[in-house]
């Protein structure tokens, strides 16, 4: 088991520019996390999706962040016009099942530099 | 929404020394909790999941005790060692399916030969 695949590990944007962060869930996931790490404001949830299906988006910004999930094996969060304070480790999680007692499993993340 | 406090936000032992995390929150409906490992420039790794009212848990070399009541969950690495130095971090879960995560600020440990 591989766990979960994040590409790219690192990108460098300059301002306005968008980012595409691809995430790949451990097979047989049902749930996929988005999360972002900044030091100032830590681990924030952003977005979930259960069996490809976008649930809870409650932490995306309402403009620019968007995340999509077109098959199981993949799901994408796209930054349009990139900003500076966007410049964070992003990080994507699965889970077994959305059951709350599962645990979530992190990737590597991407490390997302705006210039 | 729940909020997750996390002490001390940096801790610096001995090796051989215990060193205690511990987070507090605000949700009494907070059903799950996590603790995670980071070491630097890797990715979050789960040392244990808890849930009972009052658990303690051990693993290899920390024991975890969470008490509801206080709404306070800790985790004690015993007899710490230079490879326990990472960040850790508290994760709280409610019981709505498939709920976030709402994680505490995190702890950087350093544990000096």
């Amino acid at each position: 088991n591989a766990g979960v695949i994040q590409t790219p590990r690192h990108k460098v944007t300059g301002k306005g520019q968008e980012a595409t962060l691809w995430c790949e869930p451990i097979s047989g996931h049902s749930a996929v996390f988005w999360y972002r790490q900044t030091i100032v404001q830590g681990l924030e949830f952003l977005t979930y999706f259960r069996n490809q299906a976008p649930i809870d988006d409650s932490g995306m910004p309402k403009e620019r962040f968007s995340a999509q999930m077109p098959n199981q094996s993949h799901s994408t969060l796209k930054i349009q016009s990139t900003q500076p304070q966007d410049s964070a480790v992003y990080l994507c999680a699965s889970s077994y099942s959305w059951d709350s007692s599962y645990e979530q499993y992190f990737g590597p993340g991407t490390r997302l530099t705006v210039l | 929404g729940e909020q997750v406090e996390q002490r001390p936000p940096h801790l610096s032992v001995r090796e051989g020394d215990s060193a205690v995390i511990t987070c507090t929150y605000t949700d009494p409906n907070s059903y799950y909790f996590f603790w995670y490992k980071q070491e630097p420039g890797a990715s979050l790794q789960l040392l244990m999941k808890v849930f009972s009212s009052t658990e303690i848990n051990e693993g290899q070399g920390f024991t975890v005790l969470l008490n509801k009541k206080d709404k306070r969950l800790s985790l004690n690495l015993t007899a710490a060692h230079p490879g326990d130095s990472a960040a850790y971090f508290c994760a709280v879960r409610d019981n709505n399916a498939g709920a976030k995560l709402t994680f505490g600020g995190g702890t950087r440990l350093t544990v000096r030969p």
